[in-house]
């Protein structure tokens, strides 16, 4: 498998309180992903990164921003958490011919 | 707006069968197909990728087919298992996209002993 991570794997918070989620990889992947997944929805693009410091919206991005400061991690940051984010959020990364992508255990995030 | 349609209905087969899965597109044309696996719980894990160009794709018991006519692609497992059970996405693909997926919402497979 490749190496990663999320953090935190689960997290409780309420309404109006910013939130970070954090991805990290060691597999020196150029391309990282933020997904969100629910319920008659399935799998949505929140945002993505192809390098340091370049990122770019996805299908979903309202609410949410991200930053990747370094090859390994890529953070989501909800600015003021709604009970509408309350979801299972993947990270996952892919390396230069940005085929398949390896997916994180995920993070499940409830907005009460 | 580009649109994937998998199964909806759960699939539940006998042990030893084989198991089709279908994955419909609209409104894009896409350059790749992924197939992942995703368990209760965890995150998906890839499984095959097929190009525009080819057919048909092989691995151990999985076959994939991609007619760009049709729209459609169609995920094989033959010889199926009880270890087989698990939900599978489709994720077409478009060129040059950053590695960009659209998700289908899956088909939940079920093999019975």
């Amino acid at each position: 498998d490749a190496g990663i991570t999320q953090s935190p794997r689960h997290k409780v918070t309420e309404t109006g309180t910013p939130v970070t989620l954090r991805c990290h990889q060691t597999e020196n992947h150029r391309y990282m992903y933020w997904y969100r997944q629910d319920p008659g929805h399935g799998l949505r693009l929140i945002h993505y990164s192809y390098g340091v410091k370049d990122t770019d919206k996805g299908e979903v991005s309202d609410g949410y921003s991200v930053s990747r400061s370094k090859t390994e991690d890529f953070l989501l940051t909800l600015e003021s958490a709604t009970s509408s984010q309350t979801s299972v959020y993947f990270c996952a990364s892919a390396g230069e011919n940005s085929y398949e992508q390896y997916f994180g255990p995920g993070t499940r995030l409830t907005v009460t | 707006s580009q649109k994937i349609e998998q199964n909806s209905e759960a699939l539940n087969i006998q042990e030893g069968k084989t198991a089709t899965l279908t994955c419909n597109y609209t409104n894009y044309s896409p350059a790749y197909l992924q197939w992942y696996r995703q368990d209760p719980g965890r995150g998906p894990v890839f499984l095959l990728l097929i190009r525009e160009n080819e057919k048909e794709k092989r691995k151990e018991r999985l076959k994939v087919t991609f007619d760009t006519t049709l729209k459609q692609s169609l995920f094989h497992i033959t010889a199926s298992q009880p270890a087989d059970s698990a939900t599978y996405l489709c994720a077409p693909q478009l060129y040059n996209q950053g590695g960009k997926l659209i998700f289908g919402q899956g088909t939940e497979l079920s093999v019975k002993p």
